[in-house]
């Protein structure tokens, strides 16, 4: 899988936006953008995903770089409840392929 | 989607012993992956689990240290062996689905003292 690069965290006052950033300039035409979260003690959850075209649902929106060499995640209004760690991870078109996590960015949102 | 529960949901044992995490998916799946995370870590992929195959392992992971049993489409063991300090992890299972979206379970945190 390429490889994607975010910053190792990030910090947000409550109920403003937050745009977490990921780097990933190798990835190839096949490659799907994926988002995860994983809250504290939890397992991760899928959160949004694209290949070109930015994204929306109910939990965020996705925008894709034109030349899909970045991309970012966008939460509208950030909560106490969407601290944790994000994952942007490129993932081949196939539902069978594991995916492969980086190290992520931990959000911190601050009342 | 798909509902994953594990159980233990956390143990602590002592070394040289083995424990067996059991994952079971309120629905029927054709791939199951184990994944381990350590003390402030990220997640590792440790194996893929088809029914009715061998599970396939990552490097740095072997079957006689995490034995793997998939007996149906529903359920997976993984079984930590012969367990050091260091295998002190959450150890999380995880389905795939055709529309690309993987599900985890709550894991199952392990403390080897």
């Amino acid at each position: 899988d390429a490889k994607t690069t975010q910053p190792n965290s990030m910090e947000s006052n409550e109920e403003e936006p937050v745009h977490l950033p990921c780097n990933h300039s190798t990835i190839s035409g096949t490659d799907y953008i994926h988002w995860y979260r994983q809250l504290p003690s939890q397992g991760p959850e899928y959160v949004i995903h694209g290949l070109t075209s930015n994204v929306n649902n109910r939990m965020a929106s996705l925008a894709i770089a034109e030349d899909r060499k970045s991309s970012t995640l966008i939460l509208h209004r950030a909560t106490l409840r969407d601290a944790a760690v994000y994952y942007c991870i490129l993932r081949a078109y196939s539902g069978n392929t594991p995916l492969v996590f980086g190290k992520g960015t931990r959000l911190s949102v601050i009342a | 989607s798909a509902v994953i529960s594990q159980k233990p949901s956390r143990d602590i044992c002592q070394r040289g012993t083995s424990l067996t995490i059991q994952c079971q998916v309120d629905s029927q799946v054709t791939m199951m992956f184990w994944y381990r995370q350590q003390p402030g870590q990220s997640l590792t992929l440790i194996a893929t689990a088809n029914q009715g195959s061998e599970a396939t392992y990552e490097s740095g992971f072997v079957i006689d240290k995490f034995p793997i049993s998939r007996p149906n489409l529903t359920f997976s063991t993984l079984t930590v062996s012969n367990m050091s300090p260091e295998d002190s992890s959450i150890y999380l299972c995880s389905v795939g689905d055709p529309r690309e979206t993987q599900y985890f379970g709550p894991g199952t945190r392990l403390l080897v003292l």
